[in-house]
């Protein structure tokens, strides 16, 4: 199954499957992405990032893709357990309102549910 | 286990009472900050401290009240809030501000669950 994140913000995929989560980011100076993953009723938790001089970055068990020219990134898990039901959320570092300074700015987030 | 410590983890508060909330990191980080995010929707940022001052204020209404006392403490105090400031309240910090490529992750604390009534 593919998420199209932010029209279809629900993801459910059947344990040992692989996943992919996808995000759109508007803002093509932003030059930092991460991938974050909150559990209910806990904090976001780091799982990878990727620099805009790179367009593909693995992990264990998962890799992101980034394609500046169309401003997508996504996320793959792969054989994906139980354990990583959660919300996913990309990031992006972008500059702030005031142009001065960068902060990293959510997307709106993919609920992955995996079924045993 | 998150290295950020957030405190407390629920707080229940009227529209007429002042509370704070508290954030440590013993991770010598020097850049803190605080999100607000309601219920399935993303962390949105509210303040950024860098070396234990103020570097980022997101319009913020002037009923929270952010204070560093020092770079391992992070503080938001509350005053006069309505209904919907309820949220959870996210502390994390970082070893530097992020800035361009030169950047690092976010770690992020458990959070405090704010309910005004």
């Amino acid at each position: 199954g593919e998420s199209v994140g932010l029209h279809l913000p629900t993801l459910s995929v059947q344990e040992g499957d692989n996943s992919i989560i996808n995000c759109a980011y508007s803002n093509s100076a932003s030059d930092y992405f991460i991938w974050y993953k909150q559990e209910s009723g806990k904090g976001p938790q780091f799982i990878i990032d990727i620099r805009s001089n790179m367009d593909k970055r693995q992990g264990q068990r998962v890799t992101v893709l980034l394609n500046k020219t169309v401003k997508h990134l996504s996320l793959q898990i792969a054989a994906t357990q139980p354990g990583d039901s959660a919300v996913y959320f990309c990031a992006e570092n972008r500059k702030n309102s005031g142009g001065s300074n960068y902060k990293l700015t959510f997307g709106k987030g993919t609920l992955l549910t995996v079924n045993p | 286990d998150t290295e950020v410590t957030q405190t407390p983890k629920h707080l229940v508060m009227g529209m007429t009472n002042k509370k704070s909330l508290k954030c440590e990191q013993h991770m010598g980080h020097r850049a803190m900050y605080w999100y607000k995010q309601k219920a399935k929707k993303p962390p949105e940022l509210m303040f950024v401290y860098s070396y234990e001052k103020l570097s980022i204020n997101e319009s913020v209404p002037s009923r929270f009240s952010p204070e560093c006392p020092n770079s391992s403490l992070l503080n938001l105090h509350l005053h006069a809030l309505q209904p919907e400031d309820s949220a959870l309240y996210l502390c994390a910090s970082s070893p530097h501000i992020v800035r361009g490529a030169n950047t690092g992750e976010l770690f992020f604390g458990e959070g405090s669950r704010l309910t005004v009534l």
